[in-house]
């Protein structure tokens, strides 16, 4: 079954680092979306991709945080320089343009110190 | 106030139980609405999706959608330990003309523990 692949799984960084994230969607799926999910929170977008080009970055905080899909498949989410309140679950979604769904990946877990 | 209310809980249950999740929302252009399982340390996985109004039945499975009251619920039937997770609902509006699909809106969670 195809699933959305994200690396690394945990990731501990102290402040001021610079930390990236990976995500490789489902194959075919045009759509992809990076969401962070506070402990004890629902998940809240921070950025969407359609192909290669940026949908929806109204929620990423642009100061620190980038995102890119060079060739409109696999995906890169950098933070830096890395915050204590950076410290969140980060999870990678993808979808087709035929079907309503969006697929989630297990996610890479960020601790900073 | 956020667009979508989910009771955080922690749930606790026996098995065997009827469990009923419950979200309201204030935003009237959602449309489509999911519940999501979320076992610890893990990606959220879709349980239900259901458009508009009206119920859908999946196993052991309700999801129920009141748009007129904006109040969605899930309903597990016979409920298993293999049930103990947090349970996510999320919705989003209509697709815009020529765009892709947009972002989904959750609740909070929901921590359910079925105990044998």
């Amino acid at each position: 079954e195809a699933e959305v692949a994200q690396s690394p799984r945990y990731k501990i960084t102290e402040k001021s680092q610079a930390v990236a994230f990976w995500c490789d969607p489902i194959s075919g799926h045009a759509t992809l979306y990076w969401y962070r999910q506070i402990l004890g929170q629902g998940p809240e977008l921070l950025v969407q991709f359609q192909d290669e080009s940026v949908v929806d970055d109204s929620q990423l905080p642009k100061d620190r945080f980038s995102a890119e899909r060079l060739k409109g498949v696999d995906s890169t989410l950098k933070i830096q320089p890395a915050e204590l309140g950076d410290s969140a679950m980060y999870l990678c979604a993808s979808s087709s343009d035929r079907e309503n769904i969006q697929y989630f990946g297990a996610g890479t877990r960020l601790s900073v110190l | 106030q956020k667009e979508v209310e989910q009771d955080p809980g922690p749930l606790s249950v026996p098995e065997g139980a009827i469990v009923s999740l419950n979200c309201t929302y204030s935003n009237s252009a959602f449309q489509y609405f999911m519940w999501y399982r979320q076992y610890s340390r893990k990606g959220p996985e879709l349980l239900m999706y259901t458009y508009s109004s009206g119920n859908k039945e999946d196993g052991r499975f309700t999801a129920q959608v009141d748009k007129s009251s904006k109040y969605i619920s899930l309903f597990i039937r016979d409920s298993q330990p293999s049930d103990s997770a947090t349970y996510l609902c999320a919705m989003r509006g209509v697709r815009a003309g020529g765009t892709s699909y947009g972002k989904l809106t959750f609740g909070q969670g929901t921590i359910l523990t079925v105990h044998p």
